[in-house]
């Protein structure tokens, strides 16, 4: 069956730091993977996407991801991160080939990032 | 702007009252879907559809139920059979793949549900 794993259900990282938040998937066959942000009280907002091609994606905010096909991981990372980077983070995949559009989801990962 | 609008924001039910979420798209997107969002739950998915006047089922589908009567509109109607439905809905959508391009979702800015 598909899944996605987000291992971490809080990440604190102060400001200025590194941070990374963790994404594992299982899929049968070549996967398409995303990531979104969350605000409070808000939709979820498309942050990047790894199709085809380069291992390492950049997206919005000066976020990138790898993507670690032996790993079966795509982890979000951001040299240094901002207060305002604090928010919900939700990794998603799906197959590259079939019908199904649908989108699996991981539970999310809850980013705090102290000034 | 293209996007998606979910209405009303906050939405407000007595015990054994349907309620009707809406959501609309100017996106000319094809498939739209309905998600709930419980905390520390993620996103279930409740219902979908990738064509108009055709939708399936998701993981928590009882005690819902939709119409996709044209392709701008998905809206979501939450029955007295759903037991506890305060909870923050999302909608969804996107559009037909072509070739090796594929698309994620754009979302609405959600329906928080509460039963009073």
């Amino acid at each position: 069956a598909q899944s996605v794993a987000q291992p971490e259900d809080q990440v604190n990282v102060a400001e200025g730091n590194p941070l990374t938040v963790k994404c594992t998937y299982s899929v049968s066959g070549n996967p398409y993977l995303f990531w979104y942000v969350q605000y409070p009280n808000r939709g979820l907002q498309f942050l990047l996407k790894y199709i085809t091609g380069d291992n390492l994606v950049k997206g919005s905010y000066g976020f990138e991801a790898e993507f670690n096909k032996s790993q079966t991981s795509f982890h979000l990372k951001k040299p240094s991160a901002l207060v305002s980077d604090s928010a919900l983070y939700f990794c998603a995949v799906r197959l590259s080939a079939g019908n199904n559009r649908k989108l699996i989801w991981g539970l999310g990962t809850s980013l705090a990032v102290n000034p | 702007d293209g996007g998606i609008t979910q209405s009303p924001k906050y939405l407000f039910r007595k015990e054994g009252q349907n309620v009707t979420l809406s959501c609309e798209q100017n996106l000319n997107h094809d498939a739209m879907y309905w998600y709930r969002q419980d905390p520390g739950q993620g996103l279930r998915l409740i219902y979908y559809s990738q064509i108009v006047n055709d939708f399936q089922k998701g993981d928590i589908a009882e005690g819902y139920s939709v119409s996709r009567e044209k392709k701008e509109s998905f809206p979501l109607t939450v029955t007295s059979a759903q037991k506890n439905p305060t909870a923050f809905y999302l909608c969804a959508s996107s559009p037909r793949d072509r070739g090796s391009s594929s698309y994620g979702y754009t979302f609405g800015s959600g329906t928080r549900l509460t039963v009073v």
